[in-house]
């Protein structure tokens, strides 16, 4: 099992500020690393997928960066609409056993 | 637009069968990519569950594969989760999703979910 870990567990910023999120997997992944908001009652979203690309219509404030084992989560003027929580999964294994990490929370400072 | 819905019972008893289905509207799940299930325990993060193909081949987390099952009813455009032999331990809220790893790409679709508790 390629187990996932996010850093730091809850994230404070404030509104137009620069947030800077980070997962490591304990083995490489190559590219193959997705990042998902999610918010309470609402499905999962997907932000970012291959470590670096926007998914469809996602804004350009948000960024990915990494390869292989270090990943980084850029979200460059937080808006209100941002605070939620940020999952990274990788989806490198075959045959298929997708592991996410346990969640960073961003919160409003 | 793709759009995945779930549904099912929202309690069940311990050691009995979860099961759940997932409608899909906008998208054949016969015309490519993957169908999947994910769930996540209350204060608890994701959880990866499986996987059914365009083709209906189906792949499973190791570490619930014994428990179980998913398949699809390509008439109604729709895929299901049992899960047997429930605990506690699976009370959770259950999505599905769509799973482009066929070119290598992730869930990029999701349900919004649906709860199920495991409790007599």
């Amino acid at each position: 099992e390629i187990v996932m870990t996010q850093s730091p567990a809850t994230l404070s910023v404030s509104p137009g500020e620069r947030a800077t999120l980070s997962c490591r997997a304990s083995q490489s992944v190559t590219n193959n690393l997705a990042w998902y908001q999610h918010k309470t009652g609402q499905a999962p979203r997907l932000l970012i997928y291959g470590a670096s690309t926007r998914a469809t219509g996602i804004p350009a404030r948000f960024s990915g960066s990494g390869s292989g084992t270090v990943f980084t989560l850029t979200i460059s003027s937080l808006q209100s609409e941002d605070f939620a929580v940020y999952y990274c999964q990788q989806y490198h294994n075959w045959p298929p056993w997708y592991t996410f990490g346990q969640g960073t929370k961003l919160d409003i400072k | 637009q793709v759009q995945l819905q779930e549904s099912g019972p929202g309690l069940v008893k311990p050691s009995e069968t979860l099961s759940l289905t997932c409608a899909v509207s906008g998208y054949s799940i016969t015309n490519a990519y993957y169908w999947g299930w994910i769930r996540q325990p209350p204060g608890k993060g994701l959880e990866w569950i499986g996987i059914i193909s365009n083709g209906g081949i189906t792949y499973y987390n190791p570490s619930l594969k014994s428990r179980v099952t998913i398949s699809r009813d390509t008439s109604k455009n729709q895929f299901s989760l049992n899960l047997n032999s429930v605990t506690a331990a699976d009370t959770a809220i259950y999505y599905c999703a769509r799973d482009l790893r066929s070119i290598v790409q992730p869930m990029d679709v999701w349900g919004q979910g649906t709860p199920v508790t495991v409790s007599s």
